[in-house]
């Protein structure tokens, strides 16, 4: 059974501060990561995708990628109230197979 | 953009129903999924399909069938509808990538209560 883990929460970060959200995975195949964010009541959307090890940087947000330690994470700068969501991990794996999602991390931004 | 359409934002139906979710994409993508979400259980995958007539198993496929007879429609169909399925259904759409590195893209979902 393919497993995504992430820390529930909430995370609480005051107006400004940098939010950071991990995520492990355990299927060594996992190519492709996404990171999805869901405001209550709302379907996802996709926020940040990554593919390398190493960083990938779009404007507040920052995905970071370890495939040798099967870990994930989004960091978001200067944490905005309405960053205030759960965030979901997606690792997927070889082609022709679906996207599992991690339970979410839900983020809470304080002003 | 993509556009993914579930025919309805809410739906309530009684026990024993036959219940039909319809999922409209405009994007001509091949694959089409649905997963259902609950509290505490975060998304789970229920049933997709990478081309028409053809059909995968999530991980909870137990009550539920699916149908695409069409490229850009995906149906889930819930045979006899029970308490235990009232749930966020969320349909979702992507292309086919290599390595599996296409995104999918979300409909707004429907909110399924069974009473």
């Amino acid at each position: 059974q393919k497993e995504v883990e992430q820390n529930s929460g909430p995370l609480s970060v005051p107006e400004g501060a940098i939010a950071s959200l991990n995520c492990t995975y355990s299927d060594r195949g996992s190519q492709s990561f996404f990171w999805y964010r869901q405001y209550s009541g709302k379907s996802p959307e996709l926020i940040m995708s990554i593919y390398s090890n190493g960083d990938k940087e779009d404007g507040r947000f920052t995905a970071q990628l370890n495939k040798a330690s099967q870990y994930v994470s989004l960091l978001i700068r200067d944490s905005q109230p309405s960053d205030s969501a759960t965030y979901l991990c997606a690792p997927s794996g070889q082609a022709g197979t679906a996207l599992i999602f991690g339970k979410g991390t839900t983020l809470s931004v304080s002003s | 953009d993509v556009k993914v359409t579930q025919s309805s934002r809410y739906l309530v139906k009684r026990t024993g129903e036959k219940v039909f979710l319809e999922c409209v994409q405009d994007m001509d993508h091949e694959n089409m999924f649905w997963y259902r979400q609950d509290p505490g259980l975060g998304l789970r995958l229920i049933y997709f399909s990478y081309d028409v007539k053809m059909k995968e198993k999530g991980d909870i496929p137990e009550g539920y069938s699916v149908s695409r007879e069409k490229k850009e429609r995906f149906s889930l169909i819930l045979e006899s509808a029970s308490t235990n399925q009232t749930s966020m259904y969320l349909c979702a759409s992507s292309r086919p990538g290599n390595e599996g590195r296409s995104p999918l893209h979300f409909g707004n979902g429907t909110r399924l209560t069974v009473t």
